[in-house]
This record gives C-alpha cells, sequence and structure tokens, in this order.
C-alpha cells in the first residue's frame, strides 16, 4: 500500500512564485525524503528530514515535517522553469533494528512553471 | 562517479518473449533495489539486495518474475514470459553505507522503458 501521499496531483505556477507540495503518510517513520524527477529520467534526491527535525533548507528548497500529524511539505521558493518536474515524498518504515529501510514513495505531484 | 547504469534504455518486445535488464550500481554500494513506475501504479518496489543477497522480495509481482545479483557490481531482472501489462519504466537505485544522509539515499538509474506487444 502506498505510503507516502502527495498533494496536490498538479501544479501549475508562474516563474518567480512559489510552490508548496505536501506528503501524508500513514505509519511512523525514520525520515522523509523528497525526490524530484524530470521527464523520461530517474529520480534524483533533494532533500532528507529526520523524524527529530521539524524543518530543514537547502538552496531554494524548504522542508517540514510535523510528526504528530504525519506530514511533511516542500516549498520550492522563487521558481523557475527548470523546476519543471514530478516530485515525490517517500518514507521508510520504522522496522527492527530501526535503520536502513527499503523506501515507499508516493504517486508525485506534477509540478510545471511556465515561463 | 557514472553513476547507476541501466541497459538497455528502451526494450519492445512481442509477448512470450523473455526480457533482462541490467543494472549497474555505484561503486561501493552495498544495497540495490528494482523499482517499476507506472501512470496507473506510481513507482513500486521490487526487491531489494544487501550485500548481494535479497532481503525483500515481496513487491515481485509473480513468479515471471526474477533478480539476481552475482556480485557487487552487476544486477539483472528477468521476466520470462513476458506480458503486456509487464510494460512500464524499471529503475535500478543503489545505496551505500557511509553515515548519514548518504546511508539514506537512493541514487536511481536513467530506467528501462520496455513495451510488451
Amino acid at each position: 500500500s502506498q505510503q507516502g501521499e502527495e498533494d496536490p496531483q498538479a501544479l501549475s505556477i508562474q516563474e518567480g512564485e512559489n510552490a508548496t507540495m505536501n506528503c501524508s503518510y500513514k505509519t511512523s517513520i525514520n525520515n522523509l525524503q523528497w525526490y524530484r524527477q524530470n521527464s523520461g529520467r530517474g529520480l534524483v534526491h533533494l532533500i532528507l528530514i529526520r523524524s527529530n527535525e521539524r524543518e530543514k533548507h537547502s538552496g531554494r528548497l524548504r522542508v517540514t515535517l510535523d510528526t504528530s500529524k504525519k506530514s511533511s511539505s516542500l516549498l520550492i521558493t522563487a521558481s523557475r522553469a527548470a523546476d519543471t518536474a514530478s516530485y515525490f515524498c517517500a518514507t521508510d518504515g520504522v522496522g527492527s533494528g530501526g535503520s536502513n529501510y527499503k523506501l515507499t514513495f508516493g504517486k508525485g505531484t506534477l509540478l510545471t512553471v511556465n515561463p | 562517479d557514472a553513476g547507476v547504469i541501466q541497459s538497455p534504455r528502451h526494450e519492445v518486445t512481442e509477448m512470450g518473449q523473455e526480457v533482462t535488464l541490467r543494472c549497474k550500481p555505484i561503486s561501493g554500494h552495498n544495497s540495490l533495489f528494482w523499482y517499476r513506475q507506472t501512470m496507473m501504479r506510481g513507482l513500486e518496489l521490487l526487491i531489494y539486495f544487501n550485500n548481494n543477497v535479497p532481503i525483500d522480495d515481496s513487491g515481485m509481482p509473480e513468479d515471471r518474475f526474477s533478480a539476481k545479483m552475482p556480485n557487487a557490481s552487476f544486477s539483472t531482472l528477468k521476466i520470462q514470459p513476458s506480458e503486456p501489462r509487464d510494460s512500464a519504466v524499471y529503475f535500478c537505485a543503489s545505496r551505500g553505507t557511509s553515515g548519514g544522509v548518504l546511508a539514506d539515499t537512493q541514487y536511481f538509474g536513467p530506467g528501462t522503458r520496455l513495451t510488451v506487444l
């Protein structure tokens, strides 16, 4: 079953605007990651936030995590046409040993940034 | 670093034929993952290996699918016989063992787009 669910499924904005994507998950996690996929390409890791962190920044990316609500958001500021891609959240499961677990991906948010 | 290498990039075959997808993980990585991506089901984990040993193959759809990792630098995913519903993009990903964020990050190959007619 799908662990992470992104919202919205699709988002279209103008260059320079901010884009916010949300992810909800169901079970306890060690960490949550965001990946980007350009059309016809593999996924590229963007940022990882651990379960004991609430916010993390990387360049124009800002990720928040609310473990009480089992949700995360990815904010891309000052968007560019090159940010056009699908964005996926991925969660690991807390299992015995607690680490090095497989990731479960959501179905993604398709972001279109219009020039 | 060449990244994760997959071959072929595109494969078109007829129903009933055997298909073999290949993956070379990043050197030094000890975990390898095979995923399938379709519009309907999204990205699904098929199987993952740790130190060349299959750890979890619960995502493998059925007996027609098999995966091997004979050594740390090579893995195959085989479908025999193939069916039209197997049409998808198949990704291989690898992960290293160093501590911190790098240990939890998966590095994806470019994928193999499989079309079964």
